[in-house]
């Protein structure tokens, strides 16, 4: 019953440095979504995808990109690491259309320094 | 677009007082839901509202969706330690199906 698995759970990036989130799910979702939270703060969507082959910009997409090439992962690059990314990044799934819940994953904690 | 917000921002309580946040959304929604999220955890789901006026009930929290479909509230009953968390509304609205998430309650209970 894993959900929805994210890795690694914690990073230390130096600035300048690139790393890829790796995040699957085994319910057969056809929504994911990655959010970061900093501290104290709410969930901000970075991008999401409806299915595979699909992805869109959330409300801060800027030093990020993604892919979607099957239904199950969905991964989250890290260009050019900057402190400004010092946060923890959450991937979620849902099944989509009206009133799906998101699962989310444990979550990413990542530092730049 | 479409903004939901969330007030308190934070609350502390002595335990065994009533604890309630609010959601107010910029536009009419078609299903609100909740969320709760632990210290150094992940958001975890507790409830759906769809109904105008609808009102659901979880042990001691209780969960109210707006007539108008733009604002809702949680309410929890004689809080307990392990009360403590953030509560996050999201709104679904438009024709995406996409969850707007609020800012977030941060509840801490003093035992």
């Amino acid at each position: 019953n894993a959900g929805v698995t994210q890795t690694p759970k914690f990073r230390i990036l130096k600035i300048g440095q690139s790393m890829t989130l790796q995040c699957t799910q085994d319910m057969n979702h056809n929504y994911m979504y990655w959010y970061r939270q900093d501290p104290g703060m709410g969930l901000k969507l970075i991008y999401y995808s409806v299915g595979a082959g699909i992805t869109d910009k959330g409300e801060v997409p800027n030093g990020y990109n993604v892919s979607r090439s099957t239904t199950e992962d969905f991964p989250l690059r890290l260009e050019l690491a900057a402190p400004s990314q010092t946060s923890v990044y959450f991937c979620a799934s849902s099944g989509g259309g009206a009133g799906n819940t998101i699962y989310f994953g444990e979550g990413s904690w990542l530092t730049v320094v | 677009g479409q903004q939901v917000m969330q007030i308190p921002q934070y609350q502390h309580v002595q335990e065994g007082e009533d604890f309630t946040t609010y959601c107010n959304s910029s536009t009419t929604l078609s299903n609100i839901q909740w969320y709760k999220q632990r210290p150094g955890g992940h958001p975890v789901f507790l409830i759906q509202l769809v109904k105008s006026g609808e009102v659901k009930k979880q042990k001691r929290l209780t969960f109210q969706f707006g007539e108008a479909k733009k604002n809702s509230s949680l309410h929890i009953t004689a809080t307990q330690t392990t009360d403590v968390g953030t509560y996050f509304c999201a709104g679904e609205g438009g024709s995406n199906y996409k969850l707007t998430f609020g800012k977030g309650t941060l509840l801490t209970v003093n035992p």
